[in-house]
């Protein structure tokens, strides 16, 4: 079956500007993860989304950063007004939290973010 | 300190050989344990998840020791399609189930 999508591939942004990207989880999956992999760096946690709950934010690096996850599905990483330090690979996830396997979180290809 | 520490590597070895990786993880409460790979400019994969008991995959065996709050990953026969990097991943005893990942250990196979 399909796995998790990510657009778009690649993004070059100038610095100030705000980027949305967008994650498009395994059908099914309720759960839902934004990481990110900063060059020379290990993946940090930004943000998970769990069916109707409430997300939890703690992993988000500033204000400048926000996530939406509509319907259940699809989701959006907003960075505003972004800076040098934001360039990274932005990582989504999706989970599923019933039946067995649980434990997996299978991971898109990952939006590269460049910030001239 | 980080969370979880592995050493970065990169570990050059010959085709055919051995070769184990270490991964320590600072937080006791943690609940699950797994090694993920990643090839270059690509997304994690799970390997295997780490049980207490160990347990093997072919080539692969993970261990795990609670004690001591270490993880290892063992690759016997290495293949020149082992190159990649290795990630020890764990999740801590919350509903979120995030991972929190080492930094990885880069290997690299040779002919």
């Amino acid at each position: 079956g399909a796995g998790v999508s990510q657009s778009p591939s690649n993004k070059v942004t100038e610095k100030g500007k705000d980027v949305e990207l967008r994650c498009d989880p395994i059908s099914g999956h309720t759960a839902l993860y934004w990481y990110r992999q900063s060059l020379g760096q290990g993946l940090e946690f930004l943000i998970y989304f769990q069916g109707n709950s409430a997300p939890d934010k703690s992993g988000l690096p500033s204000d400048r950063f926000s996530a939406e996850r509509t319907g259940g599905s699809v989701s959006t990483l907003t960075i505003q007004r972004t800076q040098q330090e934001d360039s990274a690979v932005y990582l989504c996830a999706s989970r599923r939290t019933s039946g067995s396997g649980t434990d997996t979180q299978y991971f898109g290809p990952g939006t590269r973010l460049t910030v001239l | 300190r980080k969370e979880v520490e592995q050493d970065p590597g990169p570990f050059n070895v010959p085709e055919g050989a051995t070769v184990a990786f270490n991964c320590t993880y600072s937080n006791s409460a943690s609940q699950s344990f797994f090694w993920y790979r990643q090839d270059c400019r690509k997304e994690p994969k799970l390997l295997m998840s780490v049980y207490s008991s160990g347990n093997e995959d072919g080539r692969f065996t993970a261990q795990l020791n609670r004690a001591s709050q270490y993880i290892s990953l063992l690759i016997r026969d290495s293949k020149l399609s082992d190159s990649a990097t290795y990630l020890c991943v764990v999740t801590y005893n919350n509903a979120g189930n995030m991972l929190t990942f080492g930094g990885g250990t880069r290997l690299m196979v040779k002919p």
